[in-house]
């Protein structure tokens, strides 16, 4: 089965700096893979997806990915973090053939001045 | 409308009582997923719907669990005799089809006192 490892429970950075958030899955095959955003009061939105072909997708609010298949990994970066970045970060990925997601257990960025 | 709708927003519940939550879709969304998120944690899955096909139960966590859906509409998660471990807030997603990210309803806060 499918799982996904959010290694940081709680990243602090400065406004301004850059940021990456790392995500690594297990899958057989090559999977499909999300990023979602949590702010406070509010639901998941989607932020990038990765299906197929170039390996580094750009996504919403100046967010990117990189899907490394030798790594298992699709981090999230962004070269300027600013103080509405502060939220809950998850990373999921669905398999193929069941597109259920099976999601990390979250990144929580805290943005200083 | 115009995105995935969960009612209650907030239902506090003794333990031992039943509960109904109901996601209403974005429509023309074949697609219905519900997740459960407790404090702190990531989300973990619970059940999907596609289309006619038959639903995947494999995430619900006891036989207290069930998920009814009609047609391609109207989806109802029950707890029945709800445990304290049951409190978590139940989010549930859709998506036109099993291949296309999720659109996310708010979710259903759950506290069984």
């Amino acid at each position: 089965a499918q799982s996904v490892t959010q290694p940081d429970i709680h990243i602090t950075v400065s406004e301004g700096a850059s940021l990456e958030l790392r995500c690594n899955y297990s899958y057989g095959a090559t999977p499909y893979l999300f990023w979602y955003v949590q702010s406070p009061g509010q639901g998941l939105q989607l932020l990038l997806k990765y299906f197929s072909g170039d390996t580094l997708v750009q996504g919403i609010k100046g967010f990117e990915a990189e899907f490394k298949r030798s790594q298992s990994s699709f981090n999230l970066r962004k070269p300027s973090v600013h103080w509405s970045d502060a939220a809950e970060y998850f990373c999921a990925v669905a398999d193929t053939g069941r597109r259920a997601l099976t999601f990390g257990s979250g990144t929580r960025l805290q943005v200083q001045p | 409308g115009a995105g995935v709708s969960q009612s209650p927003s907030n239902k506090v519940t003794e333990k031992g009582k039943d509960v109904e939550l109901r996601c209403d879709p974005i429509s023309g969304h074949t697609a219905l997923y519900w997740y459960r998120q407790r404090l702190g944690q990531g989300l973990e899955f619970l059940i999907y719907f596609q289309g006619n096909s038959a639903p995947d139960k494999s995430g619900l966590p006891s036989d207290r669990f069930s998920a009814e859906r009609t047609g391609e509409s109207v989806s109802t998660l029950t707890i029945q005799r709800t445990q304290q471990e049951d409190s978590a807030v139940y989010l549930c997603a859709s998506s036109p089809d099993g291949n296309s990210p999720l659109h996310f309803g708010n979710g259903t806060r759950l506290t069984v006192t």
